[in-house]
């Protein structure tokens, strides 16, 4: 069960847009359109703000958007505020039946 | 609302056992799936388990199969994760998780509880 490949941080002023990465494999993001992408604010539970590579839960920001092209998906957030600071993971379903995560993107508005 | 409250979290010593414990409120417990996660401090976040909605389909990490138990009661409203042979590795915060829709629990999971913390030390 390796981990999915994030970027350990990703910086930009507010109103600029971001875009983190996470790249699998074909045994996991490669082969399923079960990414998720999970926002934690520090001391709090993580939230999810991506669900099924591109959908977004009820409440989540239209600003959240996902996307996936082979092994890799990514998470872009557009007009970037302050409120997006912190820590961002991917996670995938795996072919054999557990999920994954990235390492965990750290988000800093300049 | 829908809400998830861990307990039993502490500390405990190298080897021996922990029982936590999710109540379930604000939604229909026994027609979702749900799951553990957990994060050691200042790590990234760890999948532990899922369990499905009616306790027949259990899945583990590798890091914990064979000492790890997922369990539920529908009746209480309740997740479980029973821990033995616990190491010093274990020590995290663990989250217990619904899944986020009843019929497929792959497709994410929401809410997530605060967190409960167990501590493996000597």
């Amino acid at each position: 069960q390796s981990a999915l490949t994030q970027p350990a941080s990703v910086s930009a002023s507010p109103g600029q847009s971001i875009t983190i990465s996470c790249t699998g494999t074909s045994s996991d993001i490669g082969d399923y359109n079960y990414v998720s992408w999970y926002q934690q604010h520090p001391d709090k539970a993580p939230t999810l703000i991506i669900f099924g590579v591109n959908n977004r839960p009820s409440g989540v920001s239209t600003r959240f958007s996902g996307s996936k092209s082979a092994n890799t998906a990514s998470l872009t957030i557009s007009g970037l505020q302050p409120e997006d600071e912190g820590d961002y993971y991917c996670s995938s379903y795996t072919s054999a039946r557990t999920v994954v995560f990235g390492g965990g993107t750290k988000v800093t508005v300049l | 609302q829908v809400q998830l409250v861990e307990s039993g979290g502490g500390v405990v010593q190298p080897g021996k056992s922990l029982r936590l414990s999710c109540a379930a409120s604000g939604f229909s417990f026994s027609a979702f799936g749900m799951y553990w996660f957990r994060q050691a401090p200042g790590k990234g976040l760890e999948w532990v388990a899922v369990l499905s909605y009616d306790g027949s389909k259990k899945y583990y990490a590798d890091s914990v199969k064979g000492r790890f138990t997922i369990s539920r009661d529908n009746s209480e409203n309740t997740l479980h994760l029973q821990m033995n042979s616990l190491r010093a590795e274990d020590t995290s915060i663990y989250y217990c998780a619904r899944a986020r829709v009843d019929y497929d629990f792959w497709s994410g999971s929401s809410p997530w509880g605060q967190g409960t913390l167990v501590v493996v030390s000597s």
